[in-house]
């Protein structure tokens, strides 16, 4: 099983700060999931990468994935309290419903 | 569209019982798949069901055992109840279990 490395692990950061979340593996992926999960729920579906180099926007998300398929980064712009929550990162194997996740980054925005 | 219907939302258990918690796809979603969620383990896979048959399994005991249904509503049962077993158990329905899956909010299993 290929592994997801997320980091930090947690993040606590305040309103209108810039930040940077981190999945890296050793394996190449054919495309890469971020979900976000609140206290209390399950995760929520914000974006899929599929090709190497890729750039997609969320509003104030940027998700990129590398060049070489190998890792994936998330980086939210001017940070409000709305944004807190688990990140997580994860894998599919094709055609099985099987979902590989990463540990998570937990980030807190202050007010 | 209605969501992913998981229920119950909560559940304590004694050790040694056993345990049936139910999820309901969202409608066209012939996939259902199972995760625990622990703080040590974070999200972990336990089963996929497609079209009523079980397409892949997680590494879990025996004791832990899903089934789909003919409507795909899905079911998974935990015999034999551990401590180790109390965590937050998720299910996803997709069309196809490729691509995009879209979670329940989950029951929050507690063994005491």
């Amino acid at each position: 099983t290929q592994l997801l490395e997320q980091s930090p692990q947690f993040l606590s950061i305040q309103e209108g700060e810039n930040l940077t979340v981190y999945c890296n593996s050793s394996s190449v992926f054919s495309s890469l999931q971020w979900y976000r999960q609140e206290p209390g729920e399950g995760p929520v579906l914000l974006v899929t990468v599929v090709t190497g180099g890729e750039v997609k926007k969320l509003k104030r998300l940027t998700f990129q994935f590398g060049d070489a398929r190998k890792d994936s980064s998330l980086h939210i712009t001017a940070a409000q309290p709305g944004d807190t929550g688990l990140y997580l990162c994860a894998y599919g194997s094709s055609n099985t419903g099987k979902l590989i996740f990463g540990q998570g980054t937990t980030l807190q925005v202050k007010p | 569209k209605a969501g992913v219907t998981q229920t119950p939302r909560y559940l304590i258990k004694t050790r040694g019982q056993q345990v049936t918690l139910s999820c309901s796809p969202i409608s066209g979603h012939r996939s259902v798949s199972w995760y625990q969620q622990t703080p040590g383990q974070g999200l972990q896979f336990l089963f996929e069901y497609f079209s009523e048959t079980q397409r892949n399994k997680g590494n879990f005991p025996g004791r832990f055992s899903g089934r789909q249904f003919s409507n795909s509503r899905s079911e998974m049962n935990v015999s034999t109840l551990e401590l180790g077993d109390s965590a937050l158990y998720l299910c996803a329905s997709s069309e196809t279990g490729f691509g995009g899956y879209t979670f329940g909010s989950g029951t929050r299993l507690t063994v005491v």
